[in-house]
């Protein structure tokens, strides 16, 4: 089945320590995408790709980074200058056509706390 | 900058009857694309339907339809026949702009649609 996978689905993390979060698509789309969800909130974006090897700061890049070495792996690290990492991470990738995608399809995401 | 607003943060309703999600936003972009998503306590966004600004039909999705009012820059969903499946939070988003075919998605803060048996 076609589809995004992220890992872990819960992600504990002591305070100071950098942490990598996994996301693979087969889906063969060109272009992902990391967002941040907080508690009662909509979805942030904090980077995305269009291509191998280029990625793209999102709204919210700060404390974050990024590798997109595969088309389909785009793993985010959470560094320890991300003042308030604790929060939903969601991957989600999308066709590039030369039409708009109609869609991003996402994965289940990982919840990160802090500890 | 593009702004999606969704002024309703709960709804309650019964089961079977059709409920309404609000959404407006703001661009000044003539070209844009408005999305529903729908979000259940396991955490992953689901895909629901999508409106292209040159669309001149509304669009539907079995259940799901968008009033888009394009005059109105609104583009609210009607859930038809609401189940108890359907309760869950909706967000409404709107596609910012393209870099190289990658698009930005602006989400709004969503609604918690809650359906009583």
């Amino acid at each position: 089945d076609g589809g995004i996978t992220q890992s872990p689905k819960y992600l504990f993390r002591k305070e100071g320590q950098n942490v990598t979060l996994s996301c693979e698509q087969n889906l063969n789309h060109d272009a992902m995408y990391w967002y941040r969800q907080d508690p009662g909130q909509g979805l942030r974006l904090i980077y995305y790709s269009q291509i191998v090897n280029d990625f793209q700061k999102g709204d919210i890049a700060e404390g974050y980074s990024v590798s997109r070495e595969k088309k389909e792996s785009f793993p985010l690290t959470v560094t320890s200058a991300q003042k308030n990492p604790t929060a939903f991470y969601l991957c989600a990738s999308s066709i590039i056509y030369r039409d708009p995608p109609r869609t991003q399809y996402f994965g289940p995401g990982t919840r990160l706390t802090v500890l | 900058a593009q702004k999606i607003t969704q002024t309703q943060p709960g709804m309650f309703v019964q089961e079977k009857e059709a409920v309404t999600l609000d959404c407006t936003y703001d661009t000044s972009d003539q070209s844009y694309g408005l999305f529903w998503y729908k979000q259940p306590s396991s955490g992953e966004m689901i895909f629901l339907i999508y409106q292209g600004s040159y669309d001149e039909q509304n669009a539907t999705e079995g259940r799901y339809s968008l009033n888009f009012q394009k005059a109105r820059k609104s583009a609210n969903l009607v859930i038809s026949a609401s189940q108890l499946g359907d309760s869950a939070m909706y967000f409404c988003a709107m596609r910012d702009h393209l870099i190289q075919g990658a698009q930005k998605l602006v989400f709004g803060q969503g609604t918690r649609l809650t359906i009583n048996p």
